[in-house]
């Protein structure tokens, strides 16, 4: 069974950082690209960011680009997103996600439950 | 950056009737890589429709997906009252992924 397990969530003040990690088990990790998907509180879906399966090729939003670095350990099953200057509006629910395939320009075939960010003073 | 517009943003039916959702790229989406996930309140999305056309493990044959270039049709033949939920079209062919601001369907 696909487990997805996210971490690191919280309170934290405008141009902080935080660490969110994403424990993955369930298939042969390496794989598989990953990917991070935020939701605001009542909005939409947001793409953020994925890696491929190796983490040679990593793409990102604009919106993070530059603040944002997912990165991956593939002996530990472990996906990370390194969030820095954050901004209150980075403030959503952070999914960690699989991607179907080994190249980042897959869909998402299974999620997380997220964990929630909220930046604020 | 392809946008992707979600049409309409509430659609009010009855269990049992037909569900049409639109997506439309402001350009061409490359190899009709086209997504659809459902979202029920306090779950994550869940993967239906990939390449467009292709159902997702798991997913009833009511779901159907259809389109290319810059137009892509999600249908739901037969509501069911699971189905009731968001909608999202995301395309994953070029970055930035991008996924459209969805469709509520809601029961009449």
């Amino acid at each position: 069974e696909v487990q997805l397990l996210e971490s690191g969530g919280g309170l934290v003040q405008p141009g902080g950082s935080l660490r969110l990690s994403c424990a993955v088990s369930g298939f042969t990790f390496s794989s598989y690209a990953m990917s991070w998907v935020r939701q605001a509180p009542g909005k939409g879906l947001e793409w953020v960011s994925s890696i491929s399966g190796s983490g040679g090729v990593t793409y990102y939003a604009d919106s993070v680009k530059g603040r944002f670095t997912n990165s991956r350990d593939n002996s530990k099953n472990m996906v990370y997103l390194q969030m820095n200057s954050l901004k209150a509006e980075d403030t959503a629910l952070y999914y960690c996600a699989k991607d179907k395939g080994f190249g980042v320009l897959t869909p998402i075939d299974y999620w997380g439950q997220g964990t929630l960010v909220t930046v604020s003073s | 950056e392809i946008v992707l517009t979600q049409s309409p943003g509430t659609l009010s039916l009855s269990p049992g009737e037909r569900a049409t959702l639109s997506c439309r790229a402001s350009q061409s989406v490359s190899n009709n890589y086209l997504a659809w996930y459902q979202q029920k309140p306090g779950q994550a999305p869940r993967l239906l429709i990939f390449g467009a056309f292709s159902r997702a493990t798991g997913i009833p044959d009511r779901f159907s997906g259809s389109g290319s270039g810059t137009d892509f049709t999600l249908i739901i033949s037969r509501l069911e009252p699971e189905d009731f939920a968001v909608y999202y079209c995301q395309q994953y062919g070029s970055s930035p992924l991008t996924f459209g601001g969805g469709t509520k369907v809601e029961i009449k």
